[in-house]
């Protein structure tokens, strides 16, 4: 079963915009991490963030953390066409097993 | 490169034929993960290896699946009687430590079954 949902399904910008994408999930996690996943390739970790923390940064991304509400948010800013790709929140409850969600497929245009 | 490696990374196959795949993790990682992803959905969890003991085998993994990691290093995932419904992309993951550590993916292997 799908424990994080990420919202929304696709969003295509231009390049030098914004990209925020959403993930909500349903019961109490350990952590949240965000993974992005080019069209035939494997997933790339992006940010890990425990459940303690409210907020992460990692050069161009910016990641929220909100336990009251059961969600999260992705923010990369000055988006490149090179990030064009679906990326997936996954929730961690167990300290092993991950669920994702069915992900948000990027699109940047040049 | 020193990353997550999977092998074969496509494999063709007719329904009742059976497969294995290999994975080899990140040396130093004692953690080992199967996941299987279909088209349009993100990964599902299979099974968890910690060293060479598989703790965890989802419901997903039918008696048809079996799992092992000799030695606690690189890992066999082997499919019988394969069926269609088995077509999907496998992904192998492994991380270091008790928890609360970033799992690192390989490639995958991409299964079509005729």
């Amino acid at each position: 079963s799908q424990q994080g949902e990420e919202d929304p399904q696709a969003l295509s910008i231009q390049e030098g915009e914004n990209a925020t994408m959403n993930c909500s999930y349903k019961t109490s996690i350990n952590n949240l991490q965000w993974y992005r996943q080019n069209s035939g390739r494997g997933l790339v970790h992006l940010i890990l963030i425990r459940s303690n923390e409210r907020e992460k940064h990692s050069g161009r991304l910016r990641v929220t953390l909100d336990t009251s509400k059961k969600s999260s948010s992705l923010l990369i800013t000055a988006s490149r066409a090179a990030d064009t790709a679906s990326y997936f929140c996954a929730t961690d409850v167990s300290n092993y097993k991950l669920t994702f969600g069915k992900g948000t497929l990027l699109t940047v245009n040049p | 490169d020193t990353g997550v490696s999977q092998d074969p990374r496509h494999k063709i196959t007719k329904r009742g034929q059976n497969v294995t795949f290999r994975c080899d993790p990140i040396s130093e990682h004692n953690r080992l993960y199967w996941y299987r992803q279909t088209l349009g959905q993100g990964p599902e969890f299979l099974t968890y290896f910690q060293n060479e003991a598989q703790l965890e085998k989802s419901r997903l993994l039918s008696d048809r699946f079996s799992a092992e990691r000799p030695k606690g290093s690189f890992s066999t995932l082997e499919i019988q009687r394969t069926e269609q419904g088995d077509s999907a992309m496998y992904l192998c993951a492994s991380s270091w430590g008790p928890g609360n550590q970033p799992q690192h993916f390989g490639d995958g292997t991409r299964l079509s079954i005729l």
